[in-house]
């Protein structure tokens, strides 16, 4: 059965600091990883990752997949009252349905002004 | 890239209702979409995935005459859920995704049974 576990399961900082978010996972026919944001409604995307070691980037967020060791981060710099929100980590592969994700169980991210 | 459009956004009925949620996929065609339930500070659960002209696919525990899945055309899926009791009431979530790219999610209907 396909698995995904996400670590810290909450995380309460200050603005300003820096977080490090963990997801591992075991899945059969990996394709790739993903980085979700959730706040109110639906989650938005963040970033696939599909090759190990290469980082990728997007403003103070950024994440990097190890395929070796099964795990990808997600890390966040000079966090804003803004970050706050689940983080949902979700891989693609197994099974016979193309496309199909699972889920890790979120990382629930407050900060504090 | 892909938009994602479900409604209703929010729904509140008596026991017993039927409710039916409508999930498009606004500028591709999508053979294939996703549902999800989400509870309150949990991660999103894949109930079912939805195949263009034919069955839809469901996962383990998800009961295939409660949660009626119907995705007609290209663009369009719906989940009926028949005859809702309080314990349906969630966050219910559709996605598509095209190829390789990651899959995006429409706005989520929140499900309130009384």
């Amino acid at each position: 059965e396909d698995k995904v576990v996400q670590s810290p399961l909450s995380l309460v900082v200050h603005e300003g600091d820096t977080v490090t978010l963990n997801c591992s996972y075991e899945v059969t026919n990996f394709r790739s990883l993903l980085w979700y944001k959730q706040e109110k409604k639906a989650p938005t995307f963040l970033f696939m990752l599909t090759s190990s070691g290469i980082e990728k980037k997007s403003g103070r967020l950024s994440s990097i997949l190890d395929k070796k060791e099964l795990f990808s981060i997600l890390n966040i710099t000079a966090t804003q009252t803004g970050d706050s929100a689940i983080y949902l980590c979700a891989v693609g592969g197994g099974g016979t349905s193309y496309g199909k994700l699972t889920f890790g169980q979120g990382t629930i991210l407050t900060v504090h002004p | 890239g892909a938009v994602v459009s479900q409604h209703p956004s929010w729904v509140i009925c008596k026991s017993g209702t039927s409710v039916k949620i409508e999930c498009r996929s606004l500028d591709f065609q999508a053979t294939t979409m996703f549902w999800y339930r989400q509870f309150p500070k949990q991660s999103l659960m894949l109930m079912a995935t939805s195949n263009e002209g034919s069955k839809a696919t469901y996962e383990q525990g998800v009961e295939k005459d409660k949660f009626l899945i119907n995705h007609a055309s290209l663009t369009l899926s719906t989940l009926t859920v028949t005859s809702a009791h309080p314990e349906d009431s969630s966050f219910y979530i559709c996605s598509s995704a095209v190829g390789n790219q990651p899959q995006h999610f429409g706005d989520g209907t929140r499900l309130s049974i009384l």
